[in-house]
C-alpha cells in the first residue's frame, strides 16, 4: 500500500553544521508534502510545506526539496542550533487526511 | 495562550472503562483533526471535522472510538471499553480551512495509559 517513510531513524550533527533529513514516499497522487518538528512532550509543529508541482521551497534556515522522479523529499536545516534537536516527521496529503512517516531524531552536539 | 489545548494531559484508566478527551482548537480554525501516536511512530490520522460536520471517520480504529464536535468549536474523542492496546498519545490539531488543511497546529496531546 501507499506509505511514507524515512531513510534514517537518527541523525547527529555538530552545532553550526547543516543538517539534511530525508524521506521517501510512494503515493504519487499526493498534493502536498510537509515537514513537522516534534520536541519532547509536545505536539508536532509545522515547519514548511511544498506543493507537488514544485521542487524546492525555502523558509527561514530551512529548505525543502522534492524529487518526484525518485519520490524523495528532504529537509535541509542551515547552521543547526541546539534548539533544532527534535524528531522530524515528513507527511503527505492527497486529500483531507495526512500520513506521517516514522520520524528522524536529530541531535545537535555543542 | 491561543494555541490548541487538550485536556486532560494524562489519563490512567483500567481496562474496560470509558474515557473522553477534550480538544479546544484555535478559535478561528474551522477544521479539527484527531490523531493517535504511539512511541517512536508518527501520528496516525483518525478523523476530522469541518465545523460541526465529521467528514471522515472510516479511519477510526474501531467502533469503540467516536468523536463529536457539536457546536463546531471544541471536540471530544471517546473510547469505550478501553483495551491495553489503546495506550497511546492522542493528538488534536486544527487548521484554518480546507485550502490550508496541510498546515495543522497540534495540541500537546493526551497520554492515555490503560492498565
Amino acid at each position: 500500500g501507499e506509505s511514507v517513510g524515512l531513510h534514517l531513524p537518527t541523525l547527529s550533527v555538530q552545532e553550526g553544521d547543516n543538517s539534511i533529513i530525508n524521506c521517501a514516499y510512494s503515493n504519487s497522487a499526493s498534493d502536498y508534502f510537509i515537514w513537522y518538528k516534534q520536541e519532547s512532550g509536545k505536539g508536532p509543529q509545522f515547519i514548511i510545506d511544498i506543493r507537488s508541482n514544485m521542487d524546492k521551497r525555502q523558509g527561514q534556515r530551512v529548505t525543502v526539496l522534492l524529487n518526484k522522479t525518485v519520490k524523495h523529499l528532504s529537509l535541509q536545516i542551515a547552521a543547526t542550533q541546539p534548539g533544532d534537536s527534535a524528531v522530524y516527521f515528513c507527511a503527505e496529503t492527497s486529500g483531507n487526511d495526512m500520513r506521517f512517516g516514522a520520524g528522524t531524531r536529530l541531535t545537535v552536539k555543542p | 495562550d491561543t494555541g490548541v489545548s487538550q485536556n486532560p494531559r494524562h489519563k490512567i484508566t483500567k481496562r474496560g472503562q470509558n474515557v473522553t478527551f477534550r480538544c479546544d482548537p484555535i478559535s478561528e480554525h474551522n477544521r479539527l483533526y484527531w490523531y493517535r501516536q504511539t512511541l517512536g511512530q508518527g501520528p496516525e490520522f483518525l478523523t476530522y471535522f469541518q465545523n460541526e460536520a465529521q467528514l471522515e471517520k472510516s479511519r477510526l480504529l474501531s467502533d469503540r472510538f467516536s468523536a463529536e464536535r457539536p457546536k463546531g468549536s471544541f471536540s471530544t474523542l471517546e473510547i469505550q471499553r478501553t483495551e491495553q492496546g489503546d495506550s497511546a498519545m492522542y493528538l488534536c490539531a486544527s487548521s484554518l480551512d480546507q485550502a490550508r488543511a496541510y498546515e495543522q497546529y497540534f495540541g500537546p496531546g493526551t497520554r492515555l495509559t490503560v492498565t
